[in-house]
């Protein structure tokens, strides 16, 4: 069965530092997502992407986060900057219709 | 706006015996309603969806759960669960009218099975 695949599994990063996860969602999908899941807290959605450019965010993704698909199967998560707040497991998704179909996600931890 | 409420953080439940998992949500406009697992140390899966139709809908490893409009409700139950039903469950919700399915997510219960 076609799954979404995440790098690293996990990451540990100075403050500070820009930080890069990667994602391969299922190849036919056509929405990709990032969302994030503080520990202890509620997974969050960060964002949206469709057809090369972002569909929606939430307020959560300010400037030092950003989205790319460079080319026909990666999507990646940029955070420029890392703060200690930016802790999180970031779960990359995509979905073609009604169901949104997640990666095993990536723990960043920044130190 | 949505919201999800979960209104159990941990749920803990002898092997065998039948457990509910509840979920509730506020939305101004339908919903489609989500049932997500996450086993230790691994990535969300999908349980079950409501879109429409039977208000009854069955999902995978013995799941099921209960559209209740009135009640603004998604409640998940099973009749027995097993060792191996030990994990987090997330409810979550979406609207068929958005582009994208944005996903709004309950707080988890904890589902922890005891021998």
């Amino acid at each position: 069965e076609p799954e979404v695949t995440q790098t690293p599994s996990h990451q540990v990063t100075q403050m500070g530092q820009e930080v890069i996860l990667r994602c391969v969602p299922i190849s036919n999908h056509l929405y990709f997502y990032w969302y994030r899941q503080i520990l202890g807290q509620k997974v969050e959605f960060l964002v949206s992407f469709y057809n090369n450019e972002i569909s929606e965010k939430s307020e959560i993704f300010d400037d030092q986060f950003s989205v790319e698909r460079p080319d026909g199967s990666n999507f990646t998560l940029k955070i420029r900057s890392t703060k200690l707040e930016d802790s999180a497991m970031y779960f990359c998704a995509s979905s073609v219709g009604d169901t949104i179909y997640f990666g095993e996600g990536s723990w960043l931890t920044v130190v | 706006a949505q919201s999800v409420t979960q209104l159990d953080s941990q749920v803990p439940v002898f092997e065998e015996a039948p457990v509910e998992l509840r979920c509730n949500y506020s939305s101004s406009v339908s919903v489609y309603l989500f049932w997500y697992v996450q086993y230790p140390n691994q990535g969300l899966q999908l349980l079950l969806k409501y879109l429409s139709g039977s208000t009854l809908v069955k999902g995978i490893n013995g799941f099921e759960a209960e559209f209740n409009k009135s009640q603004t409700s998604f409640h998940l139950r099973k009749p027995s669960v097993h060792i191996s039903d030990t994990a987090e469950y997330f409810c979550a919700v979406s609207d068929p009218g958005a582009a994208g399915n944005k996903l709004t997510f309950g707080g988890g219960t904890r589902v922890l099975v005891k021998p």
